[in-house]
């Protein structure tokens, strides 16, 4: 089945480490999104991609960068992490045109 | 930007009650509104949505009412069973070009008493 695979799956760093989260989809989706997770806070966006060229902030992009290498790749990093990064992240996709998000199985990480 | 407030944060409810859990947005130009269910452990899946030109819809259990003049929106789940636990999540889209980038409420902690 398409899916949208993330890795790693869990990932503990330590403070200042640059770390790189890594998305693959076989959906054949053109967007792309990277959110975070925190107890009590929902789901916030972090950055998104309509397509290979196309690079947006979302709500809370400070101190995360993003990289989409092709249509079916987008990597999430933390130049320099912090405690207050630790989360659970999220990757996901949708069809061009369509709302209906598909996400990943999430990687969580613990800066240390 | 769009905010969307969800309450309440927690609900507990006894096996074969209704369950009700509500959202307001404040862009009145959103237009796009569907509901995330995530099991525990588990990613995020889209259990039903409705757009601004519908008042209400239904899929079997489970039912999502609009009302844009008060710009609210409400989940509802009958005749609740212990496999709806989970964090239920509301979202609304934004506006000003950003359609497609939803805002989420911060959840909704539904626990089914068998």
């Amino acid at each position: 089945d398409a899916d949208v695979t993330q890795t790693p799956r869990n990932r503990i760093t330590k403070t200042g480490k640059r770390i790189m989260l890594e998305c693959s989809q076989t959906k054949g989706h053109d967007r792309m999104y990277w959110y975070r997770q925190d107890p009590g806070l929902g789901l916030r966006l972090i950055y998104y991609s309509f397509d290979v060229k196309d690079i947006n902030k979302g709500e809370i992009s400070d101190g995360y960068s993003v990289s989409r290498q092709a249509q079916a790749k987008f990597s999430l990093s933390l130049e320099s992490a912090i405690p207050n990064q630790t989360a659970l992240y999220f990757c996901a996709t949708s069809e061009g045109g369509g709302e209906k998000l598909f996400f990943g199985s999430g990687t969580q990480l613990s800066v240390l | 930007g769009e905010n969307v407030e969800q309450h309440p944060s927690t609900l507990s409810v006894q096996e074969g009650d209704s369950a009700v859990i509500k959202c307001t947005y404040s862009d009145s130009a959103s237009n796009y509104f569907p509901w995330y269910k995530q099991e525990l452990g588990k990613r995020p899946q889209l259990i039903i949505d409705i757009r601004s030109n519908v008042g209400e819809k239904k899929d079997q259990r489970i039912a999502v009412t609009l009302n844009k003049t008060a710009k609210h929106f409400s989940l509802h789940i009958t005749e609740t069973q212990p496999e709806d636990s989970a964090v239920y999540f509301c979202a609304a889209t934004g506006s000003g070009g950003s359609n497609y980038k939803l805002t989420f409420g911060k959840g909704t902690l539904l626990t089914v008493n068998p």
